[in-house]
């Protein structure tokens, strides 16, 4: 179960969009439509942003995007804030030994 | 609302055995999968094991294979993980995280932190 590949840092200035990418093989991100991506601050726990590629959950702001072509997802953010600065995090089922999910190693977005 | 409680975190040495509970509230716990999802100190997200709502199929990461037991009583509303053989990669804070389909998860616990040292 390897690692889904995630830029280490982005960053951008408040008004602006970022994207993150997110990339697997076809045994994860481009053979499931499951790909879903997590805020974390700092010493909480990761908050749920998209699921199922581009969906979001009730409550979560409209400014956050998802969308997968082949075996890379992104995460697009736009009108950055300040409160958007966190770790980003993707994920995808993945059928490649048994039934199992895996994780990218994070991104951390700094809003200058 | 949604509320997951974890606890059992603590310092174990290594070859040791610990077990976390993930109390539930706020859903009906019977009908959903629930998943343990580990993070170590500074580092990144690693998901560690899933059961089905009813218990009826577990699945686990090759690095919990063998060591841990994913397992729930749904007339308590809990989650447990049984952890033997710990060794000091171990070491992380675990959540337990409400399956959103195969798709995610959808609510998280505020985890506990498992220390395995010596």
């Amino acid at each position: 179960q390897s690692a889904l590949t995630q830029p280490a840092s982005v960053s951008g200035s408040p008004g602006q969009s970022i994207t993150i990418s997110c990339t697997g093989t076809s045994s994860d991100v481009g053979g499931y439509n499951y790909v879903s991506w997590y805020q974390q601050h700092p010493g909480k726990a990761p908050k749920l942003m998209i699921y199922d590629v581009s969906n979001r959950p009730s409550g979560v702001s409209n400014r956050f995007s998802g969308s997968k072509s082949g075996n890379t997802a992104s995460l697009t953010i736009s009108g950055l804030q300040a409160e958007d600065e966190a770790d980003y995090y993707c994920s995808s089922y993945t059928s490649s030994s048994t039934l199992a999910w895996v994780f990218g190693g994070g991104t951390t977005l700094t809003v200058l | 609302q949604v509320q997951l409680v974890e606890s059992g975190g603590g310092v174990v040495q290594p070859g040791g055995s610990l077990r976390l509970s993930c109390a539930a509230s706020g859903f009906t716990f019977s009908s959903y999968a629930i998943h343990w999802v580990r993070q170590a100190p500074g580092k990144g997200l690693e998901w560690v094991a899933f059961i089905r709502y009813d218990g009826s199929s577990k699945y686990y990461a090759d690095s919990a294979k063998g060591r841990f037991t994913i397992s729930r009583d749904n007339s308590k509303n809990t989650l447990y993980l049984q952890m033997n053989s710990l060794r000091a990669e171990d070491t992380a804070v675990y959540y337990c995280a409400k399956g959103q389909g195969l798709g995610g998860f959808d609510y998280w616990g505020q985890g506990t932190l498992v220390t395995v040292s010596s």
